[in-house]
């Protein structure tokens, strides 16, 4: 089954302890990207990676890192999380960047 | 700058009754066009999309929606809706470059 699979889906953690959002895909697709949807605001890119070795920033990539050494895994890096990174994470895939994206089920991040 | 608009933020329709959710762009050339669903507690889901041909586009669980470029409009639609439709309603565009612009989302409740 074609899917998209993110761990954990629920986090709760302290302000400044470094997690790890991982996220993989199934589906051989070059194209990852990492959103965070906050009420009102719908889905902001964080990052995004073309390829294995190639990321680069969305709209609100302050506090986050990524790494994409294997094609089909992209995970989401706080290295010092606060708490304005309360929210829900997504990670997507695609086959090209701007066509029909994939999701994974959502990590609902909260940090206190 | 390129940006989605979804006009209303919720929408309540009787079951049976028809829906239509507005969503606007602004981008300088045609688009590729996507309405996504969320269900409580899931990823999003596509309903359908638009990348050339007839204005008209079909997806699942009986919704359409109808590309007019002329008002830069892409509203989705359908004719019967059930309860299972509650959910939040995403309009994006595949805005070229290396990124989809999601709107804000339409939430949609079905009362009895």
């Amino acid at each position: 089954e074609a899917q998209v699979t993110q761990n954990p889906r629920y986090l709760i953690t302290v302000t400044g302890k470094k997690l790890t959002v991982t996220c993989s895909q199934n589906m051989n697709h070059e194209y990852m990207s990492w959103y965070r949807q906050d009420p009102g605001l719908g889905l902001r890119q964080i990052y995004y990676s073309m390829n294995v070795e190639v990321t680069d920033k969305g709209d609100v990539p302050e506090g986050y890192k990524v790494s994409r050494k294997e094609k089909r895994n992209f995970p989401l890096i706080l290295e010092s999380p606060s708490p304005n990174q309360t929210s829900l994470y997504f990670c997507a895939s695609s086959p090209y960047p701007g066509t029909e994206a994939f999701f994974g089920q959502g990590t609902r991040l909260t940090v206190v | 700058a390129q940006s989605v608009t979804q006009p209303d933020i919720h929408i309540t329709v009787s079951e049976g009754a028809s829906l239509e959710l507005r969503c606007n762009y602004s981008y300088g050339a045609t688009p590729y066009l996507f309405w996504y669903v969320q269900s409580p507690g899931q990823g999003l889901q596509l309903l359908l999309k638009y990348f050339s041909g007839d204005t008209l586009v079909q997806g699942i669980k009986g919704f359409e929606a109808e590309f007019k470029r002329s008002q830069s409009s892409f509203n989705l639609r359908k004719p019967s809706v059930h309860w299972s439709d509650a959910a939040e309603y995403f309009c994006a565009v595949g805005a070229g470059g290396f990124k989809t612009i999601f709107g804000a989302g339409t939430r949609l409740f079905v009362k009895a």
